[in-house]
């Protein structure tokens, strides 16, 4: 079936240390998205991805870095910089293009990331 | 960045009931609004993408309607049961802003047998 793939399902990091959350999706979109929830809030934009080898800021960039090598992978990396890292991720993706607007973005399971 | 809001956050009915939520968004620079549904333990999946001023949207007993000028959209779910129990979450597209998402912090819904 066709789908977006997150692991791992829980992540426990230590005080600095860098962790990186996987997100592996074969719909063959050309978007994808990483987005940050905490308790009672909205999800936030952290990254997106338009195209391989491309990728932009979202609204709380700082602390994550990324990387979009293969059009199916948009890892996430929670930097030690990210000073509260506790939170759930979430990885969509969606259909880019002028001839079929307005696409739903797809979304993984998600990860939870805590702090030892 | 955007303000978009949705209310109540959170809502218990009993099985039968018929309820509504409202989001609202930006009135100016509309390009879409989103409303998906986010079981727990689940991912979230998607409702109704909506575009047009006037527009309703219905995918069995879930109905959706937008007003693009005064910047609001209502969802509406008629005779609740158990199974509605997600929170449903709705998303603004700007005009300039690409495929990106900002999204209200979700309306929390509980139907009680």
């Amino acid at each position: 079936d066709g789908g977006i793939t997150q692991s791992p399902k829980y992540l426990f990091r230590k005080e600095g240390q860098n962790v990186t959350l996987s997100c592996e999706q074969n719909l063959n979109h050309d978007a994808m998205y990483w987005y940050r929830q905490d308790p009672g809030q909205g999800l936030r934009l952290i990254y997106y991805s338009q195209i391989v080898n491309d990728f932009q800021k979202g609204d709380i960039a700082e602390g994550y870095s990324v990387s979009r090598e293969k059009k199916e992978s948009f890892p996430l990396t929670v930097t030690s910089a990210q000073k509260n890292p506790t939170a759930f991720y979430l990885c969509a993706s969606s259909i880019m293009g002028q001839r079929r607007p307005n696409q739903p973005q797809h979304f993984g399971d998600g990860t939870r990331l805590s702090i030892l | 960045i955007l303000n978009v809001e949705q209310s109540p956050q959170s809502l218990h009915v009993q099985e039968g009931d018929s309820t509504n939520f409202t989001c609202s968004f930006p009135s100016s620079n509309f390009y879409a609004l989103h409303w998906y549904r986010w079981e727990t333990a689940k991912s979230p999946e998607a409702l109704f993408v909506m575009t047009l001023n006037g527009d309703e949207k219905k995918k069995g007993r879930i109905s959706a309607t937008l007003n693009t000028k005064e910047g609001y959209s209502y969802l509406y779910i008629k005779g609740s049961q158990p199974e509605d129990s997600a929170t449903y979450l709705c998303a603004f597209r700007a005009n300039n802003a690409g495929n990106m998402l900002t999204f209200g912090g979700g309306t929390r819904l509980m139907v009680k047998p």
